[in-house]
Parts: structure tokens; sequence; C-alpha cells
């Protein structure tokens, strides 16, 4: 297994478009997390999965944001209607999901350029 | 609400200089503390984590972080810089419960590695 996964890496789009990211898990993880990094800060939490449940959102994600994980596995964050404010680097984390001890392991992210 | 503040936006050492990262978490009970680094392209990287136990804690790379409960701090050291090492550095602090995954990261310091 080569890690946690993004696709695309980078995507430009117009302002007013719907897009997707998808975010493939290392294999046998049961935790999956979004995260959104502006420029010159940490990343931020948005939401996260437990298998294919989603156990909490943030207050960031929006009603145009929505997130799913089918059967568990690999994920998909939609934003719709972009806005210019929605540019930042959206990152991938995965888990075992095996306590406060668990390690995160974080993909390389998808930056998103909204014109 | 935990919070992680990074004093430092950008550090500038020598090739071979020590380096000390500077880390302060706001948490009211037990934290758990991560640091991780970013290179331009790459995903985040973990360094090293505490848990509990020891408070000096080592990690990948010569890196090493003391957690100091009485300052609320947990700054990342190292005694000789590589050119390698320029990166971004984050912070974080894990939540707790059910949403131990869910961290809260630093502003980030970047590091800049004169030959």
């Amino acid at each position: 297994d080569t890690g946690v996964s993004q696709d695309p890496r980078h995507k430009i789009t117009k302002r007013g478009q719907n897009v997707t990211f998808r975010c493939d898990p290392i294999s046998e993880h049961n935790r999956l997390y979004w995260y959104r990094q502006t420029l010159g800060q940490g990343p931020e939490f948005l939401t996260y999965f437990q298998n294919e449940a989603q156990l909490e959102k943030s207050r960031l994600l929006s009603d145009r944001f929505s997130a799913e994980r089918p059967k568990g596995s690999f994920s998909t964050l939609e934003i719709q209607r972009t806005e210019q404010g929605d540019s930042a680097m959206y990152l991938c984390a995965s888990s075992l999901g095996g306590g406060r001890r668990d390690e995160q392991f974080f993909g390389p992210g998808t930056r998103l350029t909204v014109l | 609400a935990q919070s992680v503040t990074q004093p430092d936006i950008h550090i500038t050492v020598s090739e071979g200089a020590s380096l000390e990262l500077r880390c302060n978490y706001s948490y009211g009970a037990t934290p758990y503390l991560f640091w991780y680094v970013q290179s331009p392209g790459q995903g985040l990287q973990l360094l090293l984590k505490y848990f509990s136990g020891d408070t000096l804690v080592q990690g990948i790379k010569g890196f090493e972080a003391e957690f100091k409960r009485s300052q609320s701090s947990f700054n990342l050291r190292k005694p000789s810089v590589h050119w390698s090492d320029a990166a971004e550095y984050f912070c974080a602090v894990g939540a707790s419960g059910t949403s131990y995954g869910k961290l809260t990261f630093g502003q980030g310091t970047i590091l800049t590695v004169h030959p």
C-alpha cells in the first residue's frame, strides 16, 4: 500500500461551478478525515467518517459542501456553486480508528483555485 | 475549545545550527500533541507525538520535543539542522472522546536553512 491518495492534485474552476474531489485511504483504515488549508494557515478540520458513517462536521462545512464515504472505502468531497473563498488545499487523512493514540496519515492534497 | 499557537511564522537557521520551534496549546485535560512537517508538494508527515509518560519525546529525522504542562508548551528541537529540514512545521492537539482524531493545528512555522 502506498498511502493515502487524492485525485485530482490540482483543480481550477470558475466561480459557480461544482467540483468533486476523491480520497482513497489506506486500505485497512476505518477513519477518514477531511481538512482544509488556506495559504499561511494550518489545516482546519472539516469532517470525518468512521467506516461509512459521517460522525462530525465542522461549522466550516457550509450547505454547499457534502462528503460521502460509500461502503467505507474511498470518500468524495463535493463543493457546489464554488466561491473564490473556497480556494484552498483540501487534505484527506486516514487512520485505523483505535482511539486517541491513533496516527493519521495524510494524502498530498487537492489544490483548488476558483477564478 | 482547544487551540494551538505557534508564535514564530518564519525561522531561519544555518545548516548545522540547533533548532527550536515553539508551540503553545490550550486544552482542558491531558493533551495529545503532535508535530507534523509539510514539504512543498508533499502531504503532512508525522514527526512525533506525545500521549503520556516521558515528557521528552523522540521522533523521526533526529527531532525531539518536550512537553511542559506548567508552560502549556510542546517545543520541537533538533541539535543540528540539515538543509533537507527546510519545510513548514505544524504543531497540533487532538480532541477527546469519540472525536479523538479531530486535530487542531497551529498556523505553522516556515523553516529556512542557509548553507
